[in-house]
């Protein structure tokens, strides 16, 4: 499966600051979903925002999809230390239920 | 919500022993699980589909024979690295779709190291 690219590899900032991670795909989706994982767990399913949606909001969550751009953002709003993980986003959907093709991810530190 | 377990979370072999690694669905019935593995500081890579009652569909570049999946019932799915090689040190991860759902619950993973 071809992996979606993700900007930044990795980012630092401060708590209370927002944070933005960006996914690039290739191939047409259904879906497209964000996942966290901490350092040696499993992944966490945060949000998904299917392919006629534009704008997801859950939370402190913010996503993005803009299908004509094979694009979609993560915004983390104020920050805190324990948001540090990483951030995957993963496409689903196309020929395969269920499937899902992962982005590299994004490494998020929050300094408190 | 929905919770998928994996066991064993560690586990350590010499090179050419074989290793079962299981994945289970604690709450609900999982016709489709998946495989993934994860090296260090990258993504997850896709290795298979399991398919209760029926044969596993591998990836591209993915040895069935080396990878065996069992997808016995309906809440359990095992992976056996057969022959293990130190190549094969990696983090395994299992994930199943409750339902229709396009989302995915994911096990805590299986971090094998083979010397």
């Amino acid at each position: 499966s071809q992996q979606g690219e993700e900007d930044p590899q990795a980012l630092s900032i401060q708590e209370g600051e927002n944070a933005t991670m960006n996914c690039s795909y290739k191939t047409s989706i259904n879906n497209l979903q964000w996942y966290r994982q901490n350092s040696g767990r499993g992944l966490v399913h945060l949000i998904l925002i299917r392919s006629n949606e534009r704008e997801k909001h859950s939370g402190r969550l913010r996503v993005t999809l803009d299908t004509s751009k094979k694009s979609s953002s993560l915004l983390i709003t104020a920050s805190r230390a324990a948001d540090t993980a990483s951030y995957f986003c993963a496409m689903g959907g196309g020929t395969s239920y269920g499937k899902l093709t992962f982005g590299q991810g994004t490494i998020l530190t929050v300094h408190p | 919500g929905a919770v998928v377990s994996q066991h064993p979370s560690r586990v350590i072999c010499k090179s050419g022993t074989s290793v079962k690694i299981e994945c289970r669905s604690l709450d609900f019935q999982a016709t489709t699980m998946f495989w993934y593995r994860q090296f260090p500081k990258q993504s997850l890579m896709l290795m298979a589909t399991s398919n209760e009652g029926s044969k596993a569909t591998y990836e591209q570049g993915v040895e069935k024979d080396k990878f065996l999946i069992n997808h016995a019932s309906l809440t359990l799915s095992t992976l056996t690295v057969t022959s293990a090689h130190p190549e094969d040190s990696s983090f395994y991860i299992c994930s199943a779709p409750r339902g229709n759902s396009y989302e995915q619950y994911f096990g805590p993973g299986t971090r094998l190291t083979v010397t």
